[in-house]
């Protein structure tokens, strides 16, 4: 089975803090993925993927920069958190073709910023 | 900008009922179309995925009716029950001719609540 990691499930930051949020996944997949998801919005991509090293902006890039410097990780960073960055974090990935582009998600990082 | 509008925001039935989910897209470039299941303090897990060559397509207890002419997509699921409760997102994509990424479009999400 896939498995997606993600660092920590929950966290308390203070505003002004950098905030590193990690994510593993097991199975070589190519993309990898960042949504945030707060109630009534759904899920919002911020950053995806495509290969190490390789990033583009999805939605909502403000606030946020990424990292990917081996295939399995992906780190999303808040340079300076700010109390409108509370939400649920969700890191997902998914590998080329094969027809299904399944995503695969980790269970998340609850993010509270103070 | 692309969207995926989903309704209702929320939904409750009895068990055994017949909750629907619908989605509507503007994009006509979109080509496929799942749905994803997120139960509690988990993350989204892909339930049923559709293209759109067919109109319909059933796993066990959950169908997706897709109507290419008026955009729009929904799910039903048959004789729902209280384990079927969680939250219901539509979404859809568009395959880059390379391949080289691949992105998916939410719709908000359904809270759906079956009761015993």
């Amino acid at each position: 089975d896939v498995k997606v990691t993600q660092s920590s499930r929950y966290l308390v930051k203070r505003t002004g803090e950098k905030v590193f949020l990690e994510c593993v996944q097991d199975m070589d997949h190519e993309n990898m993925f960042w949504y945030r998801q707060d109630p009534g919005l759904g899920l919002r991509l911020i950053y995806f993927s495509y290969d190490v090293k390789m990033k583009e902006k999805g939605d909502i890039p403000e606030g946020y920069s990424v990292s990917r410097e081996k295939k399995e990780r992906f780190s999303l960073i808040l340079e300076s958190a700010s109390t409108n960055q509370t939400s649920m974090y969700l890191c997902a990935s998914t590998s080329f073709g094969g027809g299904s582009y399944e995503q695969y998600f980790g269970p998340g990082t609850r993010l509270t910023v103070t | 900008q692309q969207q995926v509008k989903q309704s209702p925001q929320s939904l409750i039935v009895q068990k055994g009922g017949i909750p629907i989910i619908n989605c509507a897209y503007e994009n006509t470039a979109f080509d496929y179309f799942p749905w994803y299941q997120q139960f509690p303090g988990k993350g989204p897990a892909l339930l049923i995925a559709i293209r759109p060559d067919v109109s319909e397509k059933k796993e066990g207890r959950f169908t997706i009716s897709f109507n290419k002419s008026a955009k729009q997509f929904s799910l039903h699921i048959m004789d729902s029950q209280p384990g079927d409760s969680a939250t219901y997102f539509c979404a859809a994509s568009i395959e880059n001719s390379g391949g080289s990424n691949y992105k998916l479009t939410f719709g908000k999400g359904t809270l759906l609540t079956v009761n015993p």
